[in-house]
Parts: structure tokens; sequence; C-alpha cells
């Protein structure tokens, strides 16, 4: 109940092609959902978050696409650059209660110049 | 934007011994501070919650005796991870929430990688 499910383990993206990484949960509570960037020995980054009353959100090549009615939700990055190429986390929270952020499992990305 | 600063950075030290761990928010006000352990390749899980003045909440499996958290001040929160055996090597990451926020951002320190020989 507490899961989220984040695929794929890892992802090769050419330089300017796009980048998708998709995530699951299963707790309808969780009203909140950002996208953390982690790079080796480093805690991780704030990238986008989206709440559910919105399906879209964009900041710059960052895109979250949300589909409250499948409890999915994906991050986009366009144009992905080889500084792109870190780990990435999708998380979830139940911000009415505990607010704890449960992380999806990451997934390494790797962008080929 | 906000800061957390968690130190040290890395700790080396002997099986046996006890490390702490500090997390401190520079430039606002916790009342909540999360701590996570990350193995390598492996996801951040959640160890605990601690609130300023009161007792921390342990995830289930993990042990309180062996991994002190004290939040004694609304911007430091300390890990004391006691008699530190091998199997306690890891990531730790601490995280916090900006008290006069309305948003649900938490901020994550730099982590600590922790080494037991």
């Amino acid at each position: 109940q507490q899961q989220v499910k984040q695929s794929p383990q890892s992802l090769i993206v050419q330089k300017g092609g796009i980048s998708i990484i998709n995530c699951a949960y299963e707790n309808t509570a969780f009203d909140y959902f950002p996208w953390y960037q982690q790079f080796p020995g480093k805690g991780p980054a704030l990238l986008i978050a989206i709440r559910p009353d919105v399906s879209e959100k964009k900041e710059g090549r960052f895109t979250i696409s949300f589909n409250k009615s499948a409890k999915q939700f994906s991050l986009h990055i366009m144009d992905s650059q080889p500084g792109d190429s870190a780990t990435y986390f999708c998380a979830a929270s139940d911000t009415g209660n505990t607010g704890k952020l449960i992380f999806g499992q990451g997934t390494t990305l790797q962008v080929k110049p | 934007g906000a800061v957390v600063s968690q130190h040290p950075s890395r700790v080396i030290c002997k099986s046996g011994t006890s490390v702490k761990i500090e997390c401190r928010s520079l430039d606002f006000q916790a009342t909540t501070m999360f701590w996570y352990r990350q193995f390598p390749k492996q996801s951040l899980m959640l160890m605990a919650t601690s609130n300023e003045g009161s007792k921390a909440t342990y995830e289930q499996g993990v042990e309180k005796d062996k991994f002190l958290i004290n939040h004694a001040s609304l911007t430091l929160s300390t890990l004391t991870v006691t008699s530190a055996h091998p199997e306690d090597s890891s990531f730790y990451i601490c995280s916090a929430r900006d008290r006069g926020a309305t948003n649900e951002k938490l901020f994550f320190g730099s982590g600590t990688q922790l080494s037991v020989l």
C-alpha cells in the first residue's frame, strides 16, 4: 500500500532525445508527487513536483504527466543532455497525515553524447 | 533556496564504536526532519521521523536503540549509530521540512557515507 513502483531500472538515451521514467502507486491518500535527481555521493535534489489536481506540469525541459485514475505519473526529460546522467527517483507523500516521503526504486539514466 | 547541512560527509570507524551525524537547517526552522538510509544502487529507505522536542518515530524494522535520534532544536537533528558494525555501512541522508512554508517541499542534506571496518 505504501509502495511506489518505478521503471525502468536503467535507461540509455542519445543526446537530444526524450527520457521517460514511469511510476505507479497504490495509496490513494498520496497527494504530493515529487521527482528527485541524485548524483553519486550526493543527496537527492528536487527537480519538479505535482499535486493530483493537475494532469501535467512543465518546468523547463522537465515535465510531469499525472494520471489520477490509473495512479500513475511519469517524468519526461526533453532534449536530454549528458549532464542529465544521474539517478532519478519518484516519490509520493500523504501530506495531510505523516508527510513521509516514500521513494521509488530509482532509475539510472545515461545520456550518450 | 533552503539549505540543509549534514556533517560529516564521510566517516570511517572501527567496529563497536559510535558515530554521530548532524543535520542542520541553515536558514529555516524545521519541526520535522527525516532520516534515510541508502545502500549502493538502491533507493532511499526511511528510517525515522524526528520531531522537535519529542521522541522520534521509527519505521518498522529499524532498531531505535541502535539508531538514536535527537531533535533538540528547530534547526538541529542528530543520528547516532551506536556500536556500529560493518553491516551498518551505508549512505545516511537527512531531510527537513520548513516550518514556515506552506508547501510540502523537503530539503535534503548532502549525505554521510559511513564505513565501518
